[in-house]
C-alpha cells in the first residue's frame, strides 16, 4: 500500500523567500508522484508530476519537484514566493499501474507581505 | 470544455435525511472518483469505479452509495446522513492508461449535517 507523509501542517514564508514543502512516500513498487493545490473555497489543481522519466520535475506557477528514490522524497519547492502562492498543498502517490490516489494531509502556505 | 461539474455547491441536511451528489465529467475518463476532505486528514477516498456498471470501495465507503450507468455520471448517495459525514466531497475523473491517470477535480460540495 501508498502512503505520503507530508511533514508541517503550515508553512509562512515571506515574500520573494524560498518556499519548501516536505514529502516522505512509502510505496513497495516504484511510485508515481503528485503534488496538487488547493485555492480557498476551490477544487485541487495538478502542480507536477513525477512519472518516473526525469527526476527534477518542473511544473505551473514557478514550482518544481525533486524524485529521491534514496531518500524517499519528493520535496516541492519555488525559489521565490509570490502573495498568490497562498493556498493548500497536497502531495498524492499510486502505482505505476493504478489510478487510485494516496494523499498527504496536506501543508497550508501563507505568504507574508 | 465543462470539465468536472459538482452539484450542489453547498447543502444542509438533517440527521437521518438522503440525499444524492451528482458528479459529471465531459472528457470521456474511464476512471471516477469520490473523496471526502477533513482538515489535517488530506483527502480519502469513498468509491470509486473503472467504468460504466463497475464500482468498487475505497479507503471509508461506510454511509455511502455509487452507481455508474454511464461513462459521464458517477452519483454519490447518502442513504442517512450522520453529523460525522458533514465534510467537503470532491469527485475527480481520469484515463486509466498509465501514464495518463491525472486526476482532475470537481470544485466541490460543501455538506453541513445537522
Amino acid at each position: 500500500a501508498q502512503s505520503v507523509t507530508q511533514l508541517g501542517s503550515h508553512v509562512s514564508v515571506s515574500e520573494g523567500a524560498l518556499v519548501l514543502l516536505r514529502c516522505n512516500y512509502s510505496s513497495s513498487v516504484p511510485p508515481y508522484l503528485f503534488w496538487y493545490v488547493q485555492y480557498p473555497n476551490q477544487g485541487l489543481q495538478l502542480l507536477l508530476k513525477y512519472t518516473s522519466a526525469a527526476t527534477l520535475v518542473k511544473g505551473i506557477n514557478g514550482f518544481e519537484a525533486e524524485f529521491k528514490k534514496s531518500e524517499t522524497s519528493f520535496h516541492l519547492t519555488k525559489p521565490s514566493a509570490h502573495m498568490s502562492d497562498a493556498a493548500e498543498y497536497f502531495c498524492a502517490v499510486s502505482d505505476q499501474n493504478d489510478y487510485k490516489l494516496s494523499f498527504g494531509a496536506g501543508t497550508t502556505v501563507t505568504v507574508r507581505a | 470544455n465543462a470539465g468536472v461539474t459538482q452539484t450542489p455547491k453547498f447543502q444542509v441536511l438533517k440527521t437521518g435525511q438522503s440525499m444524492t451528489l451528482q458528479c459529471a465529467q465531459d472528457m470521456n475518463h474511464e476512471y471516477m472518483s469520490w473523496y471526502r476532505q477533513d482538515p489535517g486528514m488530506g483527502l480519502r477516498l469513498i468509491h470509486y469505479s473503472v467504468g460504466a456498471g463497475i464500482t468498487d470501495q475505497g479507503e471509508v465507503p461506510n454511509g455511502y452509495n455509487v452507481s455508474r450507468s454511464t461513462t459521464e455520471d458517477f452519483p454519490l448517495r447518502l442513504l442517512s446522513a450522520a453529523p460525522s459525514q458533514t465534510s467537503v466531497y470532491f469527485c475527480a475523473s481520469s484515463y486509466t492508461e498509465t501514464g495518463k491517470n491525472i486526476q482532475y477535480f470537481g470544485a466541490g460540495t460543501r455538506l453541513s449535517v445537522l
